[in-house]
């Protein structure tokens, strides 16, 4: 199993361009999550999806769209991207069974430049 | 005030030795508590699980007091490959995860 998968790994946007960080998982997981990582500021979660279909806002959600069609794939949109947005990008996975909170699972993460 | 708050460090610790910090949480209501490593320019993985009896893995010990609202987390016999950022999560109803800024650790030869 490839676990959470990212694509790209690296990105340079001007400001004002567009794009979509695709994020796969093939442990078949209902929640997925997009987070931000910037110095000093631990993981801030911009959105997150509790299932194939539906999407919520998290802490940061400004400046982002995301879409859930298939249950394996979460997508990150910046339709005008901003030089703030640079940071790096993680998604996570997790399982919803049982009452205790399951791990997340970690993509290996897209660093974001806006110039 | 930050939710989650964690002294960034960076602890430097001599290899074999034993380093302990911190991690405070602001919401008393907080139901479950982990730690994550995250090596320099890599996602995060799970450590350890952060039980209200606390517990024990290998070299790795957390601790939960409720009452002062943190947790804390103790490397003994510390080794090179320990080096990394250590993240502590609190969760709250409705799986609200919240991530602490992270401390660093380098062990040192």
């Amino acid at each position: 199993n490839a676990g959470v998968t990212q694509t790209p790994k690296f990105r340079v946007l001007k400001t004002g361009q567009s794009m979509t960080l695709l994020c796969a998982q093939d442990m078949n997981h209902e929640y997925m999550y997009w987070y931000r990582q910037d110095p000093g500021m631990g993981l801030r979660l911009i959105h997150y999806s509790v299932g194939e279909g539906t999407t919520a806002k998290g802490e940061v959600p400004d400046g982002y769209n995301v879409s859930r069609l298939k249950k394996q794939n979460f997508l990150l949109g910046l339709e005008s991207a901003a030089p703030s947005q640079t940071s790096v990008y993680f998604c996570a996975s997790r399982e919803t069974s049982g009452a205790f909170y399951n791990e997340q699972f970690f993509g290996p993460g897209t660093r974001l430049t806006v110039l | 005030r930050k939710e989650v708050e964690q002294d960034p460090g960076p602890f430097n610790v001599p290899e074999g030795a034993t380093v302990a910090f911190n991690c405070t949480y602001s919401n008393s209501a907080s139901q479950s508590f982990f730690w994550y490593r995250q090596d320099c320019r890599k996602e995060p993985k799970l450590l350890m699980s952060v039980y209200s009896s606390g517990n024990e893995d290998g070299r790795f010990t957390a601790q939960l007091n409720r009452a002062s609202q943190y947790i804390s987390l103790l490397i003994r016999d510390s080794k090179l490959s320990d080096s990394a950022t250590y993240l502590c999560v609190v969760t709250e109803a409705g799986n609200k995860l919240t991530f602490g800024g992270g401390t660093r650790v380098l062990v040192k030869p």
